[in-house]
């Protein structure tokens, strides 16, 4: 079973700081990556998605990944009381459409 | 961006009932849909793979005659909890993407409360 982890939080931060999201995999080939929002009792919306090593950047958002260390991060900058969510990451099955999620964090941010 | 649509949002049922949940994608079309599953405070659990004019892959533990999924067009996937039982009660959502390595967009979700 693939696995990803994430810490499940909660993560405070107060309004106008900076957020940082991470996420660990264990499936060395995985080639794609995604961070997703969910709000309470709906489903999930992509915020990033990033392949190759590096920062990609949207935004007030920054993901950054590092596949020697199979690591992928999300930055969120400004962080505003809106964004109190659960951040999942997702990543995918090597060779298949699947995509296999983490525990998610949940982020308290506060005014 | 594509939209996934799915219905019913909630569905409560008394145990023993069959519920049928429905999965469009409503601007592309989609020879693979997902079926997750997540329980409070927990993260999705991948259950099945759709895939359009052939039978659903399930993941390791999933009972397929349990969890009965039909993808009869490229557009419509629908999953059947047959013989519903209170702990099969939880957030059901599906998903598709336009194509390989394309972005995954999720309908709204299910929540099933089985009495």
């Amino acid at each position: 079973q693939k696995e990803v982890e994430q810490n499940s939080g909660p993560l405070s931060v107060p309004e106008g700081a900076i957020a940082s999201l991470n996420c660990t995999y264990s499936d060395r080939v995985s080639q794609s990556f995604f961070w997703y929002r969910q709000y309470s009792g709906k489903s999930p919306e992509l915020i990033m998605s990033i392949y190759s090593n590096g920062d990609k950047e949207d935004g007030r958002f920054t993901a950054q990944l590092n596949k020697a260390s199979q690591y992928v991060s999300l930055l969120i900058r400004d962080s505003q009381p809106s964004d109190s969510a659960t951040y999942l990451c997702a990543v995918n099955v090597e060779d298949t459409d699947k995509l296999i999620f983490g525990t998610g964090t949940r982020l308290q941010v506060f005014p | 961006g594509a939209v996934v649509s799915q219905h019913p949002s909630w569905v409560i049922c008394k145990s023993g009932t069959s519920v049928k949940i429905e999965c469009r994608s409503l601007d592309f079309q989609a020879t693979t849909m997902f079926w997750y599953r997540q329980f409070p405070k927990q993260s999705l659990m991948l259950m099945a793979t759709s895939n359009e004019g052939s039978k659903a892959t399930y993941e390791q533990g999933v009972e397929k005659d349990k969890f009965l999924i039909n993808h009869a067009s490229l557009t419509l996937s629908t999953l059947t909890v047959t013989s519903a039982h209170p702990e099969d009660s939880s957030f059901y959502i599906c998903s598709a993407r336009p194509g390989v390595r394309e972005k995954l967009f999720f309908g709204s979700g299910t929540q099933l409360s089985v009495l």
